[in-house]
């Protein structure tokens, strides 16, 4: 149990186009869901937090307008980024928290996606 | 703040034991965690521990936390080497809608020799 899924699993696209990436948790529903980035050989940094139904908290330094989050389900978050360019081109990884009121044991788990590679050219 | 340091790089031989160390700053985190990834990968949870915990054990896996230094540990007994990965140590903060926010140490690199 507690997967969650990322897709696509790696991308290519050229600069000044916009990219979806799916978080889906697969098996639990997830009311909040994290997005993170990772440059090589570097720390996962947290870019914002998603609510299912709310807007998304982003974290100081993130642009929300680059950055779109939308979290239309407790199963499913998406990241937009927007007009990407060469220097958006990272590692993104999502997570998932299982819902306080259905999976009381586990709540204080987070589950992670496989990532997806994102290049921008 | 939210901090995490660890140490890069850590080389061990097989069967021996294997102590990843970890500092973090901020005294109200509630949660503490340690994550594997493998290369091109995601992040794997591995265990975590309660602030209000001193010790956790999960068969090869030992976590130690020391709350007035602020140090938290993980010890792989029997390090095989497919434990060869990178460990991260990751505090939870946040409240009411940001909670379960995870702040992440940069990763300790850990090669298991042979």
């Amino acid at each position: 149990g507690a997967v969650v899924s990322q897709h696509p699993s790696w991308v290519i696209c050229k600069s000044g186009t916009s990219v979806k990436i799916e978080c889906r948790s697969l098996d639990f529903q997830a009311t909040t869901m994290f997005w993170y980035r990772q440059f090589p050989k570097q720390s996962l940094m947290l870019m914002a937090t998603s609510n299912e139904g709310s807007k998304a908290t982003y974290e100081q330094g993130v642009e929300k307008d680059k950055f779109l989050i939308n979290h239309a389900s407790l199963t499913l978050s998406t990241l937009t980024v927007t007009s990407a360019h060469p220097e958006d081109s990272s590692f993104y990884i999502c997570s998932a928290r299982p819902t306080l009121f259905r999976d009381r044991g586990k709540v204080w788990e987070q589950y992670f996606g496989p990532g997806t590679r994102l290049t921008v050219t | 703040g939210e901090d995490v340091e660890q140490s890069l790089f850590l080389s061990v031989r097989e069967g021996d034991s294997s102590v990843i160390n970890c500092t973090y700053t901020d005294s109200s985190s509630t949660y503490l965690y340690w994550y594997k990834q493998e290369p091109g990968a995601g992040l794997q949870l591995l265990t975590y521990i309660f602030s209000n915990m001193d010790m956790k054990q999960d068969q090869r896996l030992t976590v130690l936390l020391n709350k007035k230094d602020k140090h938290l540990s993980l010890r792989i007994a029997d390090t095989q080497t497919g434990d060869s990965a990178i460990y991260f140590c990751a505090e939870m903060m946040g409240r009411g809608s940001t909670l379960g926010r995870l702040y992440f140490g940069r990763g300790t690199q850990l090669t298991v020799w042979p």
